[in-house]
This record gives structure tokens, sequence and C-alpha cells, in this order.
């Protein structure tokens, strides 16, 4: 069974980047694509991007010049990198494997805080 | 980027009550839409995928249904475990994009 799980620091400050890194265990990272997605306080979510099982990339537009998604097949791992961080990037961020029927398994989700 | 509007909001239900929950998408997604089901501090999990498919392990009672843009999942009879927030999301094309979510609770 695929199991994901966020770590990260939680506080980040104003204009530094953030650096999450999803743990995948069950499942190797070099079939089907791992993405990124954000749930604001409020509710609203947003599909940052995800990194495919060759290593080729997809990002949202709204995000394009502040984010990078890589991988460590060797650990299994994939990671986010978001830079110069606003409070509006304050949110719970998840990882998730993408497969043609959707996003069926995510990550428990790491909250990530902006604030000086 | 395809919109995905989503209602109602916040929807009040008795046990044992149907339930309904809708999304419409601003452009043709064939059935690339999904529902998710997420309660506090838990991650999402995935009900509904190809729009009317149940995912392994989910009750019977949820079920999707499509026509054209038009996107449900519905409740046959509400249970208290049903108690959640739940969104849709298409996947048709990027960005993916979501609904905005329900909020589903006990009248």
């Amino acid at each position: 069974e695929v199991q994901l799980q966020e770590s990260g620091p939680g506080l980040v400050k104003p204009s530094q980047s953030l650096s999450l890194t999803c743990s995948v265990t069950g499942y190797s990272i070099t079939s089907n694509y791992w993405g990124w997605i954000r749930k604001f306080p409020g509710n609203k979510m947003e599909w940052m991007g995800y990194i495919s099982y060759s290593g080729s990339t997809s990002y949202n537009p709204s995000l394009k010049s502040r984010i990078s998604i890589t991988r460590d097949t060797s650990k299994n791992q994939f990671f986010l990198q978001l830079n110069s961080v606003t409070t509006e990037d304050t949110a719970t961020y998840y990882c998730a494997r993408y497969r043609t029927s959707g996003y069926g398994a995510w990550g428990q989700g790491v909250m990530v805080t902006v604030s000086s | 980027d395809i919109q995905v509007t989503q209602s109602p909001s916040s929807l009040l239900a008795s046990l044992g009550e149907r339930v309904t929950i809708t999304c419409q998408t601003s452009q043709s997604i064939s059935n690339n839409l999904n529902w998710y089901q997420q309660k506090p501090g838990q991650a999402p999990m995935l009900l509904i995928y190809y729009a009317t498919s149940l995912q392994t392990g989910m009750p019977s009672r949820f079920s999707g249904q499509y026509s054209g843009r038009s996107f449900t999942l519905t409740i046959t009879s509400l249970e208290p475990e049903d108690i959640a927030n739940y969104f849709c999301l298409q996947h048709y094309s990027a960005p993916h994009t979501f609904g905005a979510g329900t909020k589903l609770e006990l009248k």
C-alpha cells in the first residue's frame, strides 16, 4: 500500500523559501506522477504542480516563477521549493500520487505558516 | 484554466436523508472528475473517480453521475460518519482545479 508523508518547517519568514519533502513508501516514484496541492485557510485548494515518473514537471502558471519540484529516486522522495513566500502562502501542503484516474493517495498534510 | 463551481457551500441534512452536491465545470472535461471527502485534520479521501466509479472500500451509498459539464455526488442515506467536507477536482487539463467545497453538517 502506498503511503506518503510530508515533512518540513512549519514556519517560514516572508521573502524566504519554503522547502518540503514528501517521503513515499510502498510504491516507486519512478512510476506515475507525484504532486503538490495546498489548502488555504478558508478551505480553498490549489494544485501547485507535479513531477512525472521520468522527472519532467508541470507547474501551475500562477506559481511558475516561484516553484520547483524535484526528486531523489534513490530515497523515493520528491520535494517542493517555493521561493519568495508571502503570508498568502500560509496553507496546509499535501503531496499526492496522480494517476489517470486522479489523485488517489495523499499525505496527511503539513501546515506551513509564513510569518516574521 | 477550467473553473469548477461547486454548490452548495454548506448543507444541513438529517440522518437517513438523501444528499446531493454538484460541480459545474466551465469547459467539457469528459469524465475526468473526482470527488473527495475530508474530515478535519485528515487527508482527503477519494470517493469517486472518473465521475461515476466508486473507489474500492467506499460505501455504496456514495455515487457519482454526470451529464455534460454538470457533475453530482449523491449520498443516498446520510450516516453520522458522512459529516465532513466534500470537494471535487477536475484533472482533465492542467492546472488541475478544485471546487470550493461543501461543508456537510447534521440538522
